[in-house]
């Protein structure tokens, strides 16, 4: 009965690929978002979604796409991946856009090797 | 920047004693947040202060927040070794926006 799940929780792949990472929110909230984590620990906001509308969508390349299917999913799909986008990325819920506590998932550590 | 610039970066400190981290930023607030994360894992929400709010608790848990200065403090009491971990302060400025501080490391020997 996890909160916010994603998968998978570790994904090595090499450069040029595409991969794609998965999350889902079971605790009825209308945002989500995707962050990411670098190696010094600073938490980026990558896009935001409420009620499968993008309403946040910072300055990430073109590679990156997220989908909302539903407003329980929000998927990440990246293409031709750089060494650069090795990173721990964490997918994130809350009732309201960032006025109320984010609900972390466990976060799925991404090796472009 | 309206990020949060948290300080000390890091932190040692014996278990039982209290650790103290600040946050400072730049701008006006509508709120500020505090989280955990332990290592390998997501981010947990501690605490949610208002900008018309001065200080909360929960548990061993003490935060103030002085938007004269523009600081916010996170107070540990009696600190134990499960308290190990990192943790950031996130603000939500007056547009809106949100961000995360760069977070302080928290190390509680036994």
């Amino acid at each position: 009965d996890t909160a916010v799940s994603q998968t998978p929780k570790y994904l090595v792949t090499q450069m040029g690929n595409d991969k794609s990472i998965k999350c889902e929110q079971n605790l009825g909230h209308d945002t989500m978002y995707w962050y990411k984590q670098d190696s010094k620990k600073f938490l980026k906001i990558m896009f935001s979604y409420n009620n499968k509308e993008l309403i946040i969508n910072e300055t990430v390349p073109n590679r990156f796409s997220p989908k909302s299917p539903d407003k329980a999913h929000l998927n990440l799909h990246i293409n031709s991946l750089e060494l650069g986008d090795s990173a721990v990325y964490f997918c994130a819920s809350s009732p309201e856009v960032h006025n109320s506590p984010l609900h972390f998932g466990n976060g799925t550590r991404l090796t472009v090797t | 920047s309206q990020q949060g610039e948290e300080d000390p970066q890091a932190l040692s400190i014996q278990e039982g004693e209290n650790a103290t981290m600040n946050c400072s930023y730049k701008t006006s607030i509508n709120n500020l947040q505090w989280y955990r994360q332990n290592s390998g894992r997501g981010l947990v929400h501690l605490i949610l202060i208002r900008s018309n709010e001065r200080e909360k608790h929960s548990g061993r848990l003490r935060v103030t927040l002085d938007t004269s200065k523009k600081s916010s403090s996170l107070l540990i009491t009696a600190s134990r070794a499960a308290d190990t971990a990192s943790y950031f302060c996130a603000l939500t400025d007056s547009w809106g926006k949100f961000q995360f501080g760069a977070g302080t490391q928290v190390v509680v020997t036994p």
